[in-house]
């Protein structure tokens, strides 16, 4: 079956330092991933998707490059804020039909001003 | 858009108690997800309809439950018997799905449930 399988937390930081979240799947076919957000006292958003192969998602400073030889989708940021300090949620979508989404175990990140 | 709503925000029931929790997803979206997250978990998928049909169980979700979208607007979850093992934090999402693709899924900011 599908699976995603996400670095352990949680990750404690410095402003500005370089951020790395790696993700990992195991899929049939050509999935679309995705990472979603949860901060503090909020429900799950969507941060960024990308639907098929070398497609990079990007917002909020964020990116994720879907790679398929690697069957990884790793998350990026160059210089973190406090304000990013959340729980990180990787996901895979199968082909076609509804958007039922597989989540990875998920990444606490803790950014220290 | 106000988002999807849900309520209550938290219950606490005794085990062997029946629960219900109610989802308001965002107005024009067809399709309504549950997902359940237990503490230090991604959430897992439960069931979804588009409009009023239910179109797919996982089979996490047992006889227990069972889960309506009367008129393809609001949804309830309801647990019969619970068991402590019920304890989690229930979700709800919404999308849009049209011929062209779908919208991505709006999360409400769940039900935590406490089964004593």
């Amino acid at each position: 079956g599908n699976s995603v399988t996400q670095m352990e937390g949680p990750v404690t930081l410095s402003e500005e330092a370089f951020l790395t979240i790696n993700c990992t799947y195991t899929a049939t076919g050509y999935p679309s991933l995705f990472w979603y957000v949860q901060y503090p006292g909020e429900g799950l958003q969507l941060l960024l998707k990308a639907t098929k192969a070398d497609d990079k998602g990007s917002n909020k400073g964020f990116e994720a490059t879907y790679r398929k030889e690697t069957t990884s989708f790793h998350l990026e940021k160059g210089s973190v804020q406090v304000s990013d300090s959340a729980v990180y949620f990787c996901a895979l979508s199968s082909m076609g039909g509804a958007q039922k989404l597989v989540f990875g175990q998920g990444t606490r990140l803790t950014i220290n001003p | 858009d106000t988002g999807v709503s849900q309520d209550p925000r938290h219950k606490i029931t005794k085990r062997g108690q029946n629960v219900t929790f109610r989802c308001d997803p965002i107005s024009e979206h067809n399709r309504l997800y549950w997902y359940r997250q237990t503490l230090g978990q991604g959430p897992e998928f439960l069931t979804y309809f588009q409009n009023e049909a239910q179109l797919e169980k996982s089979r996490l979700l047992s006889d227990r439950f069972s889960a309506e979208r009367p008129k393809g607007s609001f949804s309830t979850l309801e647990i019969q018997r619970t068991e402590q093992g019920d304890s989690a934090m229930y979700l709800c999402a919404s999308s849009l799905a049209r011929g062209g693709g779908n919208s991505p899924l709006h999360f409400g900011n769940g039900t935590r449930l406490t089964v004593t």
